[in-house]
Parts: C-alpha cells; structure tokens; sequence
C-alpha cells in the first residue's frame, strides 16, 4: 500500500476535463510540496507540476495542479490520446523521513 | 537543461553488490539533493533513498536500510547507488531524480 493515495484508474473522451486526485496526510502532503509525474509506456518519468502548482517549461498549460489540506489534485484540460499515460504524485513525509508516492493512476483516452 | 544519465545496471546473484551510478549536467550539481527511485516490472515507483546537497544527510527506506548507500560526489557531478546483499525483490529499473528532472533509469536485475 502507497502512503499516497490515488485512483488506480481514470478515463476521458477527448477535449474533457479530468480530474486526478492524491490523498495524504499531515506529515506529507499537509506540511510539504507535492509533485506530479507523468509516465508515458515504456519511458522515464517526467515531471509535469511541482510545487503543488509550478509547471516547467514545455509543459502544456492543459495541466494545472492544486493543493488543498492534506489533498492535492491534478487537472487536464482539453484531452488529447497523447495523454494516455501512468501519472503519480509524490511528496516528502517529514514522520517517515522519506519521498512518499501514489500508487499511480493510469489514465485511458476513450 | 538537466541531464541525468544512469549507469552500471547488470544482472547479479542474490547477495551480490553492484554500485550504480549517475552523471549529472545542466545544473549546480553540488546545490540541489538527490534521490534514488526504482521501479519493478509492471509496478509503480518506489522510492529507494536521498541525499543532501553537502552529502551529509542521507536516508532510505526501509526496504534498504542497511544494504544500500548513497553516496555523491560534487567534484565530479556524481551520485551513486551501492547495492549489497541484493535480493530478488530488488529487481528494477533504477531511476537517478533531481525532483524536477529523471534519467532514463538503469535495469538491475537479481537472479541465479
């Protein structure tokens, strides 16, 4: 069992708005940053938010991130099939002195 | 633009060592820490250890505690990851972080 909590699974039909969400608690996401990857098959990681919110250059600003409490969200607007793909948060827990992730959730385009 | 590039990857006997190691550009290596994350087959990421910047303050999770070390050096933009007593469970790709930035990973693989 992951620390972080997501949904294992998430689907959209192009151009909808869908909604991932990463439950913690006040050791992680409640004291600390919380980021978002993305895994596309077969490759690394990449990181689409950090800082609960900050998006690197080249990041589309289809994705947005949020924090409230001991949650935090990922949004993406405007699907696209290109973002079929795993997706994660991650956060440091200050009680287990450790980077905490989600269990992932993988998202299908329909 | 930060680069990461994991090596020394391989396959080794449950109980061996193997030390994997990362290259780092693009970024003051020696001002940020780093973390070692893996992945096995068909699961998600896991977590393995972290260091700070100055390579004093270091911790693992408890899967490794006590059989794996990070260790870096900043003279040569380095991190590294040694392994001991390696078990199956340990099977992985290896993953070198920054926070903001992963390197392709590195597979290592524990079998007789």
């Amino acid at each position: 069992q992951s620390v972080l909590t997501q949904s294992p699974s998430a689907s959209g039909t192009p151009g909808q708005r869908v909604t991932i969400s990463c439950s913690g608690s006040r050791s992680n996401i409640g004291t600390n940053t919380v980021n978002w990857y993305q895994q596309l098959p077969g490759t690394a990681p990449k990181v689409l938010i950090y800082s609960n919110n900050e998006r690197p250059s080249g990041v589309p600003d289809r994705f947005s991130g949020s924090k409230s409490g001991t949650s935090a969200s990922l949004a993406i607007s405007g699907l696209q099939s290109v973002d079929e793909a795993d997706y994660y948060c991650a956060a440091w827990d200050d009680s287990l002195n450790g980077w905490v992730f989600g269990g992932g959730t993988k998202l299908t385009v329909l | 633009q930060v680069q990461l590039v994991e090596s020394g990857g391989g396959v080794v006997q449950p109980g061996g060592s193997l030390r994997v190691s990362c290259a780092a550009s693009g970024f003051t290596f020696s001002t940020y820490g780093m973390h070692w994350v893996r992945q096995a087959p068909g699961k998600g990421l896991e977590w393995v250890a972290f260091i700070r910047s100055d390579g004093i303050n270091k911790y693992y999770a408890d899967s490794v505690k006590g059989r794996f070390t990070i260790s870096r050096d900043n003279s040569k933009n380095r991190l590294y990851l040694q392994m001991n007593s390696l078990r199956a469970e340990d099977t992985a790709v290896y993953y070198c972080v920054k926070g903001d930035g992963w390197g392709q990973g590195t597979q290592v693989t524990v079998s007789s």
